[in-house]
């Protein structure tokens, strides 16, 4: 089965800087999706960047990129010129490329932008 | 397109009542999921279809909770003689499994289900 810790249940920075949220998991699986949703107070889920595993290339959408490194089981996210709408909760998640019922979420990290 | 939708947005109920949550998937998709997440907490999987595959009910509670699925599409979520301590904000999602997508789940408003 697969695990994904978050190791920082906050965090906050100041608009226009640079935060990255950390993010582990571990599968015995060789293919699977890693993903980054956002929860903002609304609490609407949304997807925020999604990873495939047998890709090298890190993904990057707009302000927001990942440092996958697949052989120490990481997956940060990113977040450049931090505004203050990217105020929220941020979980990771993995999901088995063959099983799609495996599919799990991080704790999640409660993200402040400070203006 | 349209969304996942879930209604109704907000429900009080009495302790010892039925509700039943309802969850409209986006058309097409096949696996659908259903999450509990209490305020400030992380999502606490509780049901998992696919497809006309026997659903994955191994995060279901208690026997007070079951859902179904019909025609593949429409989910129902009840929880009978509710206690205090299933308030929470309920959260469907679903995913077209295939494809460039994967298994990407595009998530509902949720539900908050508060049990006085």
């Amino acid at each position: 089965a697969q695990t994904v810790t978050q190791s920082q249940p906050e965090m906050s920075v100041q608009e226009a800087e640079t935060v990255t949220l950390s993010c582990t998991y571990d599968t015995s699986e060789n293919n699977y999706y890693l993903f980054w949703y956002k929860q903002p107070p609304s609490r609407q889920m949304i997807l925020v960047i999604r990873q495939e595993a047998y890709k090298q290339q890190n993904a990057t959408e707009n302000r927001f990129s990942v440092n996958f490194q697949k052989a120490a089981k990481s997956f940060s996210l990113k977040i450049s010129d931090s505004q203050l709408g990217d105020t929220a909760m941020y979980f990771c998640a993995a999901a088995d490329y063959n099983y799609g019922q495996n599919f799990v979420f991080g704790p999640g990290t409660r993200l402040s932008v400070l203006p | 397109g349209a969304g996942v939708s879930q209604s109704p947005s907000n429900k009080v109920t009495e302790k010892g009542k039925d509700v039943e949550l309802r969850c409209d998937p986006i058309s097409g998709h096949t696996a659908l999921y259903w999450y509990r997440q209490s305020l400030g907490q992380g999502l606490e999987f509780l049901i998992y279809f696919q497809g006309n595959s026997a659903p994955d009910k191994s995060g279901l509670p208690s026997d007070r909770f079951s859902a179904e699925r019909t025609g593949g599409s429409v989910s129902t979520l009840t929880i009978q003689r509710t206690q205090q301590e299933d308030s929470a904000v309920y959260l469907c999602a679903s995913s077209p499994s295939t494809g460039t997508s994967g298994y990407e789940q595009y998530f509902g408003p949720g539900t908050r289900l508060t049990v006085t």
